[in-house]
């Protein structure tokens, strides 16, 4: 069964330093991975996505993650937070077992930015 | 339409009443899902649709939830004699293609459900 773990529930860092969301993954399949973000009281919004291309992605607003299967790990990078990064951020893989598709979700990083 | 439409935004009901919500997917994607979103229990996959049809509803937490899709299209859930504990945000998101797929998902800004 395929599984996220998202490692912190809550990172703070300060304006202007980078940001690390730690992301491992459990998957029988070749996963194909996402991460979302989710500001307060607003919908879901797709940072990046793996689909077994390129092993590091680029995302929207200068965010990255780099896939490593040796580590199971998709951790989420930015070398320079903003005060506009403060949300929740969520880990997702999709489900390969079955033919639906569904998205299974971390629990989810709030990320707090310091000025 | 440009995005997926949620309605209502908010919604507040009485313990026992029943409630409708309606998810209006991007034009043109085939496969629909709810999902929920409450505090300690994260984001919860509830059904999938494909078209009409929901091959996966192995999601509805009880015999109280139920969805249908029309046209291919609107989809509506329905929450029977509601509890406090549907208390949550209830997620809709579409996307193009059948199966299991490799790309993103657009979500809904959600409807907001309070069970008083």
């Amino acid at each position: 069964a395929q599984s996220v773990t998202q490692l912190d529930s809550h990172v703070s860092v300060s304006e202007g330093t980078p940001v690390l969301l730690r992301c491992n993954y459990s998957s029988s399949y070749s996963p194909s991975l996402f991460w979302y973000v989710q500001h307060p009281n607003k919908g879901l919004q797709l940072l990046l996505k793996y689909t077994s291309a390129a092993t590091l992605v680029k995302g929207i607003n200068g965010f990255e993650a780099e896939f490593k299967k040796s580590e199971t790990s998709f951790h989420l990078t930015k070398p320079s937070a903003h005060m506009s990064d403060a949300a929740e951020y969520f880990c997702v893989v999709s489900d390969g077992s079955s033919n639906t598709g569904k998205l299974i979700f971390g629990q989810g990083t709030t990320l707090q930015v310091k000025p | 339409g440009a995005g997926v439409s949620q309605s209502p935004s908010n919604k507040v009901t009485e313990k026992g009443k029943d409630v409708e919500l309606r998810c209006d997917p991007i034009s043109g994607h085939t496969a629909l899902y709810w999902y929920r979103q409450s505090l300690g229990q994260g984001l919860e996959f509830l059904i999938y649709f494909q078209g009409n049809s929901a091959p996966d509803k192995s999601g509805l937490p009880s015999d109280r939830f139920s969805a249908e899709r029309t046209g291919g299209s609107v989809s509506t859930l329905t929450i029977q004699r509601t509890q406090q504990e549907d208390s949550a945000v209830y997620l809709c998101a579409s996307r193009t293609g059948t199966g299991a797929s490799r790309y993103g998902y657009t979500f809904g800004s959600g409807t907001r459900l309070t069970v008083v």
